[in-house]
């Protein structure tokens, strides 16, 4: 079995502010992990992954995350938001064998809001 | 253009109807999923399928059922079992055999059940 925590359902932050959204994972077997963000109104798109190697990975709009597999962790960061940050953020994991090969697992989401 | 397509975008159907959405891809991709999306609950997938004319359960499968008899097609039917199916539902696919690519989301579908 898999299943992903998102600790924070909301996060109010103030503009230029750093954030961090964090998120654990629980999986018997091997996984991929990823993070998605979806603007009001909107599918879902693809902000970042961890395929291997280094622990912290980039990715678009200035996020990174980094990975602790010790701690089953893979938290968002970001050392200064914009009023365009705001919208919700999804942590996934993508099975990759056993039972759940292929299952992809979202958590609850968080709700970043940026106040100017 | 390359993508996934979800079609109506709302949907209305009286209670205890059936009711089918549709998804289709053109990306080529193996894998496919339906998610029902509700406030403060995330993402909570219903189906998934890894190739053709094979699909597993997901974690709140009851009251839904699905098929996959082409690769670019993954329909998701509401049954009158689902228990409360007013719900924004949204259809995913990705690569099957790589499971560290991302997965790509159509617009989605706002059933309404009346």
């Amino acid at each position: 079995a898999q299943s992903v925590t998102q600790l924070d359902s909301q996060v109010p932050v103030f503009e230029e502010a750093p954030v961090e959204l964090r998120c654990n994972y629980s999986s018997s077997v091997s996984v991929y992990l990823f993070w998605y963000v979806q603007y009001p109104n909107q599918g879902l798109q693809l902000l970042l992954k961890y395929l291997s190697g280094s622990t912290l990975v980039k990715g678009i709009n200035g996020f990174e995350a980094e990975f602790n597999k010790s701690q089953t962790s893979f938290h968002l960061r970001k050392p200064s938001v914009h009023i365009s940050d705001t919208a919700e953020y999804f942590c996934a994991v993508r099975g990759a064998g056993g039972t759940s090969y292929g299952k992809l697992t979202f958590g609850q989401g968080t709700i970043l809001t940026v106040h100017p | 253009d390359g993508g996934i397509t979800q079609s109506p975008k709302y949907l209305f159907r009286k209670e205890g109807q059936n009711v089918t959405l549709s998804c289709e891809q053109n990306l080529n991709h193996d894998a496919m999923y339906w998610y029902r999306q509700d406030p403060g609950q995330g993402l909570r997938l219903i189906y998934y399928s890894q190739i053709v004319n094979d699909f597993q359960k997901g974690d709140i499968a009851e009251g839904y059922s699905v098929s996959r008899e082409k690769k670019e097609s993954f329909p998701l039917t509401v049954t009158s079992a689902q228990k409360n199916p007013t719900a924004f539902y949204l259809c995913a696919s990705s690569t099957g055999g790589q499971m560290n690519t991302e997965a790509f989301f159509g617009q989605g579908t706002r059933l309404t059940v009346v």
